[in-house]
């Protein structure tokens, strides 16, 4: 089965431009998370949506922004990229979240894609 | 708020040696803890988790972590390193499930031949 796909793999803008990066997650799984990994850094939670709805969202601007298809697919825009934008941007998805679990398990366990490269110039 | 600190950034061992990764954490309630895997150029792998039940932890790749409440901590051990263990491994806690995984900072693993 295809694990969690992230499309593009690099990517290179401009300061002020915006940026739309793409995310498939593994067949059944309904939730998909996005998180910021700048150089040097742990991953930093952004978004995470479940059935089409966000259910949480991090300290990131309102530059920042998502939304999850009826396919469960998501993507993650960017407006007025700064420079310190630039980072490797991981999306990961899960079966389930809490609430329909009950407790913790498998089904809720988060799966990384390979990531976005955005390089900011 | 969570927060998860990894004591080391950097930790050079040589093959075969064995190797300790630390990893302490902070919650006020229970809390679900990971520790993941990047290799270079590549996405987070699950190397194993700690959700309930026995606090000593086994994963792949002959990884094993151990829970300590007391303490706070969840380290992570292998007893003999090989050079495909080179690469940056992250600690992770999560107070529910699906929810946001709050990271450490990393801790490089470089194994010398």
């Amino acid at each position: 089965d295809a694990g969690v796909t992230q499309s593009p793999t690099h990517l290179i803008k401009t300061r002020g431009q915006h940026v739309t990066l793409r995310c498939s997650p593994i067949s059944g799984h309904k939730s998909v998370s996005w998180y910021q990994q700048v150089l040097g850094q742990g991953p930093q939670f952004i978004f995470q949506y479940y059935e089409k709805e966000e259910r949480g969202r991090g300290n990131f601007p309102d530059r920042f922004s998502a939304r999850q298809f009826p396919n469960y697919s998501s993507e993650l825009n960017v407006n007025a990229l700064l420079l310190g934008d630039s980072a490797l941007y991981l999306c990961a998805s899960s079966l389930i979240i809490i609430g329909l679990a009950g407790r913790w398990g498998d089904k809720n366990i988060q799966y990384f894609g390979a990531g976005t490269r955005l390089s900011v110039l | 708020a969570q927060s998860v600190t990894q004591l080391d950034s950097q930790v050079p061992v040589f093959e075969e040696a064995p190797v300790e990764l630390r990893c302490n954490y902070s919650s006020s309630v229970s809390v679900y803890l990971f520790w993941y895997v990047q290799y270079p150029n590549q996405g987070l792998q699950l190397l194993l988790k700690y959700l309930s039940g026995s606090t000593l932890v086994k994963g792949i790749n002959g990884f094993e972590a151990e829970f300590n409440k007391s303490q706070t901590s969840f380290h992570l051990r292998k007893p003999s390193v090989h050079i495909s263990d080179t690469a940056e491994y992250f600690c992770a806690s999560s107070q529910a499930a699906g929810n946001k995984l709050t990271f450490g900072g990393g801790t490089r693993v470089l194994v010398k031949p």
